[in-house]
């Protein structure tokens, strides 16, 4: 179960749009629509952002937008706040070896 | 409020055993498939094991298997993580979280989190 590839990190200026992107194969992301997203604050637990590639949970911000295309989804946030800085994991559903879930490796966010 | 509450973390000695708790509150726990997810300090996700809401069925990740068992007690809203054969690299902390949909025998999303307990593996 080899973690799925986000880069380390991305920045934006308050105001700008910024998308993380979420790598995988046809065993995970690109064969199930199954890819949530996830921020974490320093020292916090983890909070749903997306789920089911692009749907939002109720009262998650309509800032925060999830898409997918063949093995890669990605999140987008638009309109970016000083409290968007954070880290954020996507994760899948993977069929590969045993059946679970993988997390990708991580971005941190930062507000310019 | 919804809540899960975790227990039990600690430091223990390569090749020892500890067994976690999650105890959940807030919402039909027996409904729900509940899942372990596991933080190295400095480092990101790494999803464990999952346990079915009414525990017939369980899945762990190939890091783990042989070495940790998922279990739950419906009739006390917790769910538990035994560990054995610990090694440094289980070293994280541990956080229980729970299926976004009930009664769900397919995949889900994590929608609510506990705050996490540490198990340090150490001499």
């Amino acid at each position: 179960q080899s973690a799925l590839t986000q880069p380390a990190s991305v920045s934006g200026s308050p105001g700008q749009s910024i998308t993380i992107s979420c790598t995988g194969t046809s065993s995970d992301v690109g064969g199930y629509n199954y890819v949530s997203w996830y921020q974490q604050h320093p020292g916090k637990a983890p909070k749903l952002m997306i789920y089911e590639v692009s749907n939002r949970p109720s009262g998650v911000s309509n800032r925060f937008s999830g898409s997918k295309s063949g093995n890669t989804a990605s999140l987008t946030i638009s309109g970016l706040q000083a409290e968007d800085e954070a880290d954020y994991y996507c994760s899948s559903y993977t069929s590969s070896s045993t059946q679970g879930y993988v997390f990708g490796t991580g971005t941190k966010v930062t507000v310019l | 409020q919804v809540q899960l509450v975790e227990s039990g973390g600690g430091v223990v000695q390569p090749g020892g055993s500890l067994r976690l708790s999650c105890a959940a509150s807030g919402f039909t726990f027996s409904s729900y498939g509940m899942h372990w997810v596991r933080q190295a300090p400095g480092k990101g996700l790494e999803w464990v094991a999952f346990i079915r809401y009414d525990g017939s069925n369980k899945y762990y990740a190939d890091s783990v298997k042989g070495r940790f068992t998922i279990s739950r007690d419906n009739s006390k809203n917790t769910l538990y993580l035994q560990m054995n054969s610990l090694r440094a690299e289980d070293t994280a902390v541990y956080y229980c979280a729970k299926d976004q949909f009930a009664w769900n025998d397919g995949p889900d999303a994590f929608d609510i989190w506990g705050q996490g307990t540490m198990v340090t593996v150490s001499s």
